[in-house]
């Protein structure tokens, strides 16, 4: 009963780096998104995916780029890490978006130095 | 735009106390409003889900109602625990273009042994 699972947990990247967080739900959800934590800011949402191969912005996409090649997953890029993408990352999946509830990933918790 | 607030920012109170979490949101035009608890370090775990009809809902000691035309919403928790020290996030889905949920800042919920 896995849920939505994000991996990694955990990284510290250096100014400039790239790297893909992954997100993957084994719910049979249509929707997917990625949201971010910031302390004093609370949880924006990044960009989020109404069904396999579609992406759309969301409040703070710049930086940022995804792709749903497959319903399961979704994936989140950093091309070129700055430190104001250090965050807490968190995906979300649910059936429909208007009607029903919204699970969660663990989270990553992403340094950039 | 939608907004969401939460008040207050913080609370400590002594084990056993009933006490109340309030939520606020500028656009009454909802889908549903959705209560989670978040852990220090941990992901977003789902308590109760309102639907845009519905009044209230309860699982356990919570109890969580809904007044849309006015903005409004809270969250009860009965006979309070140290176990149910955590940061409460209120959060709703307007819908619309722009899928995906806008958070409020949450409460900080301390109860003292």
């Amino acid at each position: 009963n896995a849920g939505v699972t994000q991996t990694p947990k955990f990284r510290v990247l250096k100014t400039g780096q790239s790297m893909t967080l992954l997100c993957a739900q084994d719910m049979n959800h249509e929707y997917m998104y990625w949201y971010r934590q910031d302390p004093g800011m609370g949880l924006r949402l990044i960009h989020y995916s109404v069904g396999e191969g579609t992406t759309a912005k969301g409040e703070v996409p710049d930086g940022y780029n995804v792709s749903r090649l497959k319903k399961q997953n979704f994936l989140l890029g950093l091309e070129s890490a700055a430190p104001s993408q250090t965050s807490v990352y968190f995906c979300a999946s649910s059936y429909v978006s208007g009607n029903t509830e919204a699970f969660f990933g663990q989270g990553t918790r992403l340094t950039v130095v | 735009k939608q907004e969401v607030t939460q008040i207050p920012a913080a609370l400590s109170v002594p084990e056993g106390e009933n006490l109340v979490l309030n939520c606020s949101f500028t656009d009454s035009a909802i889908y549903n409003l959705q209560w989670f608890r978040q852990d220090p370090g941990k992901g977003l775990t789902s308590l109760l889900l309102i639907q845009s009809s519905q009044r209230e809902q309860t699982s356990g000691r919570l109890n969580a109602s809904l007044d849309k035309s006015s903005g409004r919403s809270t969250l009860y928790i009965a006979a309070s625990q140290p176990g149910d020290s955590a940061t409460y996030l209120c959060a709703v889905n307007s819908g619309g273009g722009a899928d995906g949920l806008t958070f409020g800042k949450g409460t900080h919920l301390i109860i003292q042994p």
